[in-house]
């Protein structure tokens, strides 16, 4: 497997607090993302980075913001929480010159109570 | 946006029987990405097809990339226990452009 970690792995909080999930790589892959995942809609991409500072924005990005100042490091944060953002959170990495070819880390699973 | 559809979402195999699984889009496609996530684990890439009616095959399984460039399939002979999991296609209409996700097909064997 990919040198990817996330934490925490599994987390509960009130709705209404900020959570920040950091995804770290030992790969020195450029490209970075965000997914959430749930029940009967798959892998969703919320953010992505293709480089130190530099993201944009997926197919489910409102409620959710992202910060990357070093390689290694992805945040994501959820500004304010909300029972709807109840999922698994997978982080994934790729190299510049196989994009689609993405490895995943183990994954968060947050509960908004 | 960009839809992919698979199907089945569930597929109950015997041991040793053969199943495919599809992945359709409306749209024609850059590439198409295979992942198999197990039970509890995170997803992990199999395979990535590029052109037109390109085929390739990894041990049992067998990945088909359409002539239209709008479908694909996986087909996986002599099932095994250690078939279990949910297989996802994931695809981009452009070079390089965010990946989408089709909803996975889940794959369960009876011993």
């Amino acid at each position: 497997d990919a040198g990817i970690t996330q934490s925490p792995r599994h987390k509960v909080t009130e709705t209404g607090t900020p959570v920040t999930l950091r995804c770290h790589q030992t790969e020195n892959h450029r490209y970075m993302y965000w997914y959430r995942q749930d029940p009967g809609h798959g892998l969703r991409l919320i953010h992505y980075s293709y480089g130190v500072k530099d993201t944009d924005k997926g197919e489910v990005s409102d409620g959710y913001s992202v910060s990357r100042s070093k390689t290694e490091d992805f945040l994501l944060t959820l500004e304010s929480a909300t029972s709807s953002q109840t999922s698994v959170y997978f982080c994934a990495i790729s190299e510049l010159d196989r994009v689609n070819e993405q490895y995943f880390g183990p994954g968060t699973r947050l509960t908004v109570t | 946006g960009q839809q992919v559809m698979q199907i089945p979402q569930y597929q109950h195999v015997q041991e040793g029987e053969d199943f495919t699984t599809y992945c359709n889009s409306s749209t024609t496609l850059s590439n198409i990405q295979w992942y198999k996530q197990r039970p509890g684990g995170h997803p992990v890439f199999l395979i990535q097809l590029v052109k037109s009616g390109e085929v390739k095959k990894q041990k049992r399984l067998t990945f088909q990339f359409g002539e239209a460039k709008k479908n694909s399939s996986l087909h996986i002979t002599a099932t095994q226990t250690t078939d279990v999991g949910t297989y996802f296609c994931a695809a981009t209409k452009a070079a390089g452009n965010k990946l989408t996700f089709g909803g996975g097909t889940r794959v369960l064997v009876k011993p």
